[in-house]
């Protein structure tokens, strides 16, 4: 089985850039959860789905973020206009959650975003 | 509203010394997990242990082993026989029901040969 998997490892871009993000979860997981880590700091929550309906979205989450998960697979982070405040590691993570099990969350190796 | 807190910034030892990573959390629900994670240089964030609020037995695997006490709120992490591959960032966290996990701020372990 394979983990969770992330496109692109790496993005530069230049201020005022829209990009966007690809989370693939691990198969048959329900939930999958996006998190932004900046340097030396733990993961901030930013948004969450159970299959393709968003649950949760954070204050950090402003309104030039935005998260899909199209038929309850994969998922992607869009961030319009980038700020150098953006740039920070995004993590994705998914679970397996049924009632009183799979709590734990899986994370992908992350998109480090740059903003120049 | 859930928070913790890992009050050890960074911790160095020397290898095969043993070391306590202490996590201290607070919340207002009854039931909860708590977990701890493991970030190598690598960057990937890895699953080392979950635990249930309603279950206080501590747990030991392998070199690991983990003490959780809800009348203090902590669930602390020890490294026995500290190897220097066990050097990452290890951070502990929260969630009620699956929902968002609340990380700690990390502690940097970095262990010497």
């Amino acid at each position: 089985d394979t983990g969770v998997s992330q496109n692109p490892r790496h993005k530069i871009t230049k201020r005022g850039q829209n990009v966007t993000f690809r989370c693939d979860p691990i198969s048959e997981h329900n939930r999958l959860y996006w998190y932004r880590q900046t340097l030396g700091q733990g993961p901030e929550f930013l948004t969450y789905f159970q299959n393709e309906a968003q649950l949760e979205k954070s204050r950090l989450l402003s309104d030039r973020f935005s998260a899909e998960r199209p038929k309850g697979s994969f998922s992607t982070l869009e961030i319009q206009r980038t700020e150098q405040g953006d740039s920070a590691m995004y993590l994705c993570a998914s679970s397996l959650v049924r009632t009183g099990k799979g709590y734990e969350q899986y994370f992908g190796p992350g998109t480090r975003l740059t903003v120049t | 509203a859930q928070k913790v807190t890992q009050a050890q910034t960074e911790i160095s030892v020397v290898e095969k010394e043993d070391v306590t990573l202490d996590c201290v959390y607070e919340t207002r629900d009854t039931t909860y997990y708590l977990f701890w994670y493991k970030q190598p240089p690598s960057g990937e964030l890895v699953f080392l242990i979950r635990r249930n609020s309603f279950d206080e037995q501590n747990e030991i695997s392998g070199r690991y082993s983990w003490n959780f006490q809800k009348s203090t709120s902590s669930f602390n992490f020890t490294i026995t026989a500290s190897q220097v591959v066990d050097s990452a960032v290890y951070f502990c966290a929260q969630t009620f029901y699956g929902n968002k996990l609340v990380f700690g701020a990390g502690t940097i372990l970095r262990v010497k040969s």
